[in-house]
């Protein structure tokens, strides 16, 4: 089955600063890569995702990028600001599979 | 209106009990699942639905069964409650039938206590 890696597992970052966090799959039929926030207390919730046929996609201050043959993707999150505090989870999934295979979470604080 | 709900919102209960949570969707989604978040927060997938019909069910302790009455509702049932059980519990719906590339939505979670 599929095994996502997700480093590192704290980050800590200056107000404004960019955070970066990474995940590598093993199974080369994943096609499908989001990332979900979870804030204290709060449920997961999708704040970007990319697929296979592309490298890269941003929305706002985020982006995902995506090397296919290295197997890993990762999250940018530029001019961080203390909103942004939360646990990042990447995830990976397929056509041919029925379930994501989550990362083991990164926990990111923002300081002001 | 609330897209994925769970009932209760906490939970505290003694050890060997029998509890059960509930979830419900009105986004008309097709497959709905169970994970697991425990103090670590790592989120562990447990079951999945597909159409009142089990999909998955990953290596979770018999003790633990989930019901779909029909495709809104999935519920999760637990026997004999013990120390273990101890986490946040959370429902979630995808609109895909058979493939892992959509997005998945969570419910608020259940946060479970059992002393």
């Amino acid at each position: 089955g599929e095994n996502v890696e997700q480093h590192p597992s704290t980050l800590s970052v200056q107000e404004g600063d960019s955070a970066v966090i990474k995940c590598t799959y093993s199974d080369s039929a994943s096609n499908y890569f989001p990332w979900y926030k979870q804030e204290l207390g709060k449920r997961p919730q999708l704040i970007i995702d990319i697929r296979s046929n592309v490298g890269e996609k941003k929305d706002q201050r985020i982006a995902v990028t995506l090397n296919k043959t290295a197997k890993h993707f990762s999250l940018h999150i530029t001019e961080t600001q203390p909103e942004d505090s939360a646990v990042y989870f990447c995830a990976a999934g397929s056509n041919t599979g029925n379930q994501f295979y989550f990362g083991t979470g990164t926990s990111l604080t923002v300081i002001p | 209106d609330t897209a994925v709900s769970q009932t209760p919102k906490y939970l505290v209960t003694q050890m060997g009990n029998d509890k059960s949570i509930k979830c419900e969707q009105n986004l008309g989604h097709d497959t709905m699942y169970w994970y697991k978040q425990d103090s670590k927060k790592f989120l562990k997938i447990m079951f999945s639905y597909n159409n009142k019909e089990l999909i998955i069910n990953e290596t979770v302790p018999n003790r633990f069964s989930p019901k779909s009455p029909d495709k809104a509702h999935l519920n999760l049932h637990i026997n004999s409650l013990e120390l273990g059980d101890s986490a946040v519990y959370f429902c979630a719906t995808s609109p895909e039938t058979t493939r892992a590339t959509d997005t998945q939505y969570f419910g608020p979670g259940t946060r479970l206590t059992v002393l």
